[in-house]
């Protein structure tokens, strides 16, 4: 089965300043794709960011950029210019391209943004 | 915004008693899941549909039942409500399942559900 792992719980940053959100995956498939998603406090889950396993470039979109290192298996968030409206939980997952559907999500990783 | 919705946004019940919960989509997607959220798990999945009348189970699925009858709705059902299953529950649909093009979720709003 596949694993998702996002070793830090809680993470900040400065307003204005530039974070990175790990995560780690556990896989056999060679066809997948990667997700990023925001869960500010009002609970509603954003998709900010995907990458798909076959594309050797990172996927970026406006502030958000990721790193993903297909043989270390890992797939980390930067955010750049935090900004305030940035503070929530962000949960990394993981869909095999055969899995009906089926993410795997990691445990999620708060983050806090200073003014 | 994908349009979906929760039905209620919260509940609060006794434990034995059976509670249903309703997520309804307007966007015609095949895919449909059940989630909860706990701290410190993040979200597992509950059961999930691949259409209509097709449902099969996900991680955790002991003490919920669903049902899909009609391509905008999905059920999820407790059938005698324990005090574990107090969470948040969020219902998420999908367009596709993989197979070349990419699956991401939309989500509902959730709905936060209290056994005492």
């Amino acid at each position: 089965a596949q694993t998702v792992t996002q070793s830090q719980p809680e993470m900040s940053v400065q307003e204005a300043e530039t974070v990175t959100l790990s995560c780690t995956y556990d896989t056999s498939e060679s066809d997948y794709y990667l997700f990023w998603y925001k869960q500010p406090p009002s609970r509603q889950m954003i998709l900010v960011i995907r990458q798909e396993a076959y594309k050797q470039q990172n996927a970026t979109e406006n502030r958000f950029s990721v790193n993903f290192q297909k043989a270390a298996k890992s797939f980390s968030l930067k955010i750049s210019d935090s900004q305030l409206g940035d503070a929530a939980m962000y949960f990394c997952a993981y869909l095999a391209n055969t899995n009906a559907g089926k993410s795997t999500f990691g445990d999620g990783t708060t983050l806090t943004v200073k003014p | 915004d994908a349009g979906i919705t929760q039905s209620p946004r919260h509940k609060v019940t006794e434990t034995g008693t059976p509670v249903t919960l309703r997520c309804h989509q307007t966007e015609n997607h095949r895919y449909m899941y059940w989630y909860r959220q706990d701290p410190g798990h993040g979200l597992r999945l509950i059961h999930y549909s691949y259409g209509v009348k097709d449902t099969d189970k996900g991680e955790v699925s002991d003490g919920y039942s669903v049902s899909r009858s009609k391509t905008e709705d999905f059920l999820l059902t407790l059938e005698s409500a324990t005090s574990s299953q107090t969470s948040v529950y969020f219902c998420a649909i999908s367009e596709y399942g993989g197979g070349g093009a990419i699956g991401e979720q939309f989500f509902g709003p959730g709905t936060r559900l209290t056994v005492l």
